[in-house]
């Protein structure tokens, strides 16, 4: 089953504008983690936030983390046209070797 | 960063046919690996745990007897879909947890798209 679910399913911006991306979970969590899938690719991890931090930054990229809600948020500031992907959050349960459950996804178009 | 590679990229066999998957650490040893499935826009799902030296532990609802995977050795996990159906077409992902202490991201393979005719 998945852990995570995530809004919107889908955004469509442009260029400059920033995207932001809300994915939700159910069970308790050492850590909330984000990822990006370009078409048809793996996946690349952009950030990790641990389940004691509120807010992490990563160049363009800002996750807030609410455990009381069990929610995260990501926000890409300054969108780029490369930005174009899917976006997964993945929660994980320990800090030992990573068994990650894995959202629905947020696919963001960004346009020249 | 560390790489982890995936061969083949893409597959096409009949129904009823064995398809091995390999998912290889190039650059680091990994004693856990895993083995997601995503079916086209969807999420990935977490089918096993390959452990090196011991049996996978396979998540709930996954067959492990159609997904036989064997953990040879620190850099190479195999997945072998068993008597492949046309239901079995989806994309295949491995990720490996990165090394150090604390919690960590994962770094995946470049997945493998199996088509089951």
């Amino acid at each position: 089953s998945q852990q995570g679910e995530e809004d919107p399913q889908a955004l469509s911006i442009q260029e400059g504008e920033n995207a932001t991306m809300n994915c939700s979970y159910k069970t308790s969590i050492n850590n909330l983690q984000w990822y990006r899938q370009n078409s048809g690719r793996g996946l690349v991890h952009l950030i990790l936030i641990r389940s004691n931090e509120r807010e992490k930054h990563s160049g363009r990229l800002r996750v807030t983390l609410d455990t009381s809600k069990k929610s995260s948020s990501l926000l890409i500031t300054a969108s780029r046209a490369a930005d174009t992907a899917s976006y997964f959050c993945a929660t994980a349960k320990t800090d030992s070797w990573g068994k990650l459950q894995f959202g629905a996804g947020t696919q963001v178009v960004v346009t020249p | 960063g560390a790489v982890v590679s995936q061969h083949p990229s893409r597959v096409i066999c009949k129904s009823g046919t064995s398809v091995k998957i390999e998912c290889r650490s190039l650059d680091f040893q990994a004693t856990t690996m895993f083995w997601y499935r995503q079916f086209p826009k969807q999420s990935l799902m977490l089918m096993a745990t390959s452990n090196e030296g011991s049996k996978a532990t396979y998540e709930q609802g996954v067959e492990k007897d159609k997904f036989l995977i064997n953990h040879a050795s620190l850099t190479l996990s195999t997945l072998t879909v068993t008597s492949a159906h046309p239901e079995d077409s989806s994309f295949y992902i491995c990720s490996a947890p990165g090394a150090g202490q604390g919690p960590k991201g994962q770094f995946f393979g470049p997945g493998t798209r199996l088509t089951v005719l």
